[in-house]
């Protein structure tokens, strides 16, 4: 089956840094990638949906100037914290589709843990 | 804002019990889907339903959906410890491309 790989799976970093995480689709390629962000005992909440080539689509209340998001090639997306802060921390979680269509299945990453000290 | 609520938020059985999970959502859908989330780690897919569809087995899951109501119900059946996770609905709104809206999720607890 589709396999989606998210890096590191869990960072520790100082308030103020930038912290990148990456998803890469490792057997198939995706057009399209979607990043969440999901804090404890909480639901998944999309945050961005990410096509390759093309600059990302941001949900309302999301600051697209802090979560940097790069979509360079069909299996990767990169999503960069930057100037990190302790209420960023929370469990990112990507997934990878094939395509732009409601037929297009979703293949989750298994997710990365950042705590902001 | 959240597209399904779920309910019960948290449900605790023993082992051999049957689990029913529920989730009810606002606007027109195409499918929806389940997943379960083991504490800490990622999503898991377990089962489909797309919105022409009533019903849906796979293994010890069944589910129901009623578009009429907007709503669906994840069944578990002869539950496992194993079986103890965080469960999500996910829908696919109508022209919405791919984009999933996941509910607020029900935690089970499976005891032995």
């Amino acid at each position: 089956g589709a396999v989606v790989s998210q890096h590191p799976s869990w960072v520790i970093c100082k308030s103020g840094t930038s912290v990148k995480i990456e998803c890469r689709s490792l057997d198939f390629q995706a057009t399209t990638m979607f990043w969440y962000r999901q804090f404890p005992k909480q639901s998944l909440m999309l945050m961005a949906t990410s096509n390759e080539g093309s600059k990302a689509t941001y949900e309302q209340g999301v600051e697209k100037d802090k979560f940097l998001i790069n979509h360079a090639s069909l299996t990767l997306s990169t999503l960069t914290v930057t100037s990190a802060h302790p209420e960023d921390s929370s469990f990112y979680i990507c997934s990878a589709a094939t395509g732009l269509t409601s037929t297009d299945t979703q293949y989750f990453g298994p997710g990365t843990r950042l705590t902001v000290l | 804002s959240q597209q399904g609520e779920e309910d019960p938020q948290a449900l605790s059985i023993q082992e051999g019990e049957n689990a029913t999970m529920n989730c009810s959502y606002k606007t027109s859908i195409n499918n929806l889907q389940w997943y379960r989330q083991n504490s800490g780690r990622g999503l898991v897919h377990l089962i489909l339903i797309r919105s022409n569809e009533r019903e849906k087995h796979s293994g010890r899951l069944r589910v129901t959906l009623d578009t009429s109501k907007k709503s669906s119900s994840l069944l578990i059946t002869a539950s496992r410890a194993a079986d103890t996770a965080s469960y999500f609905c996910a829908t696919l709104v109508t022209g919405g491309g791919n984009k999933l809206t996941f509910g607020t999720g029900t935690q089970l607890k499976v005891e032995l």
